[in-house]
């Protein structure tokens, strides 16, 4: 069974640009999360999806959003980009509500000059 | 709140034991993890354990959880250089909220 796939691994942008990364969960899992990884903060919860429905926010501001597909793919998107926002940004999947397994992609490192 | 602390360094000789230490302050956690991360990659679900539990094991991996003193430790029985990476310690409320992560361990293995 294929892992948790991230798109893309590897993105540079400017301040000010908004920028749209794409997590696939593992097949049949419906619950996908998303986190920011800074040396400064560590791992910080952003949202979590389940059903194409938000179950859970942390405390980020507006510019962050994010969605889920029928399909169980989930997109986020940063708007207006700060230099603050570089970090390495996982993605993690689970069966589903309740389930304690959640399953961590690759990857994406967002790097803002 | 939620608070998960560890110590940020680990450094063993290769055939030693390992033990990663993890304290949280949260009593009501009800699932607690273990996540390996080497460099370049993601989070890699090691084990985790419920806190109806004390104590679980699986091949070279020992998890001990001490409710009372809200710690959780991590064995890694004869530590292979393989074994280097940051090891992170994280709960979850009910288990189907978000992970609370600690700053993670950096466990270095001289061979």
């Amino acid at each position: 069974k294929a892992g948790v796939t991230q798109t893309p691994r590897y993105l540079i942008k400017t301040r000010g640009q908004q920028v749209t990364l794409s997590c696939s969960p593992i097949s049949g899992h419906r619950s996908v999360s998303w986190y920011q990884q800074t040396p400064g903060q560590g791992l910080q919860f952003l949202f979590e999806y389940f059903s194409e429905t938000q179950r859970n926010k942390g405390n980020f501001p507006g510019r962050f959003s994010g969605r889920q597909f029928s399909n169980s793919r989930s997109e986020m998107n940063v708007s207006t980009l700060e230099l603050g926002d570089s970090a390495l940004y996982l993605c993690a999947s689970s069966a589903g509500l309740g389930n304690y397994e959640q399953y961590f992609g690759p990857g994406t490192r967002l790097t803002v000059t | 709140g939620e608070d998960v602390e560890q110590s940020l360094f680990l450094s063993v000789r290769e055939g030693d034991s390992s033990v990663i230490n993890c304290t949280y302050t949260d009593s009501s956690s009800t699932y607690l993890y273990w996540y390996k991360q080497e460099p370049g990659a993601g989070l890699q679900l090691l084990t985790y354990i419920f806190s109806n539990m004390d104590m679980k094991q699986d091949q070279r991996l020992t998890v001990l959880l001490n409710k009372k003193d809200k710690h959780l430790s991590l064995r890694i029985a004869d530590t292979q250089t393989g074994d280097s990476a940051i090891y992170f310690c994280a709960e979850s409320l009910e288990g189907n909220t978000p992970l609370v992560f600690g700053k993670g361990t950096r466990l270095s293995v001289i061979a």
